[in-house]
């Protein structure tokens, strides 16, 4: 089945030490988008990707960034985590965005970071 | 800045009961609305989607409708059933920034 893929499902790492969670699609969707959602709140958009341009949401902090290395996968770098950090991060895709028939979004798993 | 806002924040009703859950947002330039369902510690599987042209959607027991003038969304969830416990979340993409805007959603719980 088409799917949106998130490894790992758990991740741990420690205060400051840099971490990469991955996503992967086989939807052939154009955008792919980070989110980040702390415990009992709402997801918040971090960037997205459509296809090869990135787009990073105003109040995203420096510390986290992204690669797209290709239309299936992408990448959330955390370089220096902090306790406040912590969170569920999820991974979600579009065929397009914006007023289209197709911008419809699709979530994966997420990945549930623990910062230690 | 778009703000969305569910109500009721959790609801607990017995198995078989019809219910409506709500969701309002502050700038009508939308380009879609899509609610999603979110079990404990999951990710977000998408329920209905309606596009800003569009007044419902409906899938099985669920029905999802939009009033894009006053800013409102209802899904309606007929004979609700103890595996319908979930959170719910409603989201609308908006047309400046092309981003999804997230309600803090509505945690049932279906009593058997």
């Amino acid at each position: 089945d088409a799917m949106v893929i998130q490894n790992p499902r758990y991740q741990v790492t420690q205060f400051g030490k840099p971490v990469t969670l991955s996503c992967s699609q086989t939807l052939n969707h154009n955008v792919m988008y980070w989110y980040q959602q702390k415990s009992s709140q709402a997801p918040k958009l971090l960037f997205h990707y459509y296809d090869k341009d990135f787009n990073n949401e105003a109040d995203t902090p420096d510390n986290f960034q992204s690669r797209r290395p290709n239309t299936s996968f992408c990448f959330l770098d955390i370089r220096s985590p902090g306790l406040g950090d912590a969170a569920m991060y999820l991974c979600a895709t579009s065929r397009t965005k914006g007023i289209s028939r197709y911008n419809e979004q699709f979530f994966g798993p997420g990945t549930r970071l623990t910062v230690l | 800045k778009q703000e969305v806002t569910q109500i009721p924040a959790a609801l607990s009703v017995p198995e078989g009961e019809n219910l409506v859950l709500n969701c309002s947002f502050t700038d009508s330039a939308i380009y879609n609305l899509q609610w999603f369902r979110q079990d404990p510690g999951k990710g977000l599987t998408s329920l209905l989607l309606i596009q800003s042209s569009q007044r419902e959607q409906t899938s099985g027991r669920l029905n999802a409708s939009l009033d894009k003038s006053s800013g409102r969304s209802t899904l309606y969830i007929a004979a609700s059933q103890p595996g319908d416990s979930a959170t719910y979340l409603c989201a609308v993409g908006n047309n400046a920034g092309n981003m999804l805007t997230f309600g803090g959603g509505t945690r049932l719980m279906v009593k058997p």
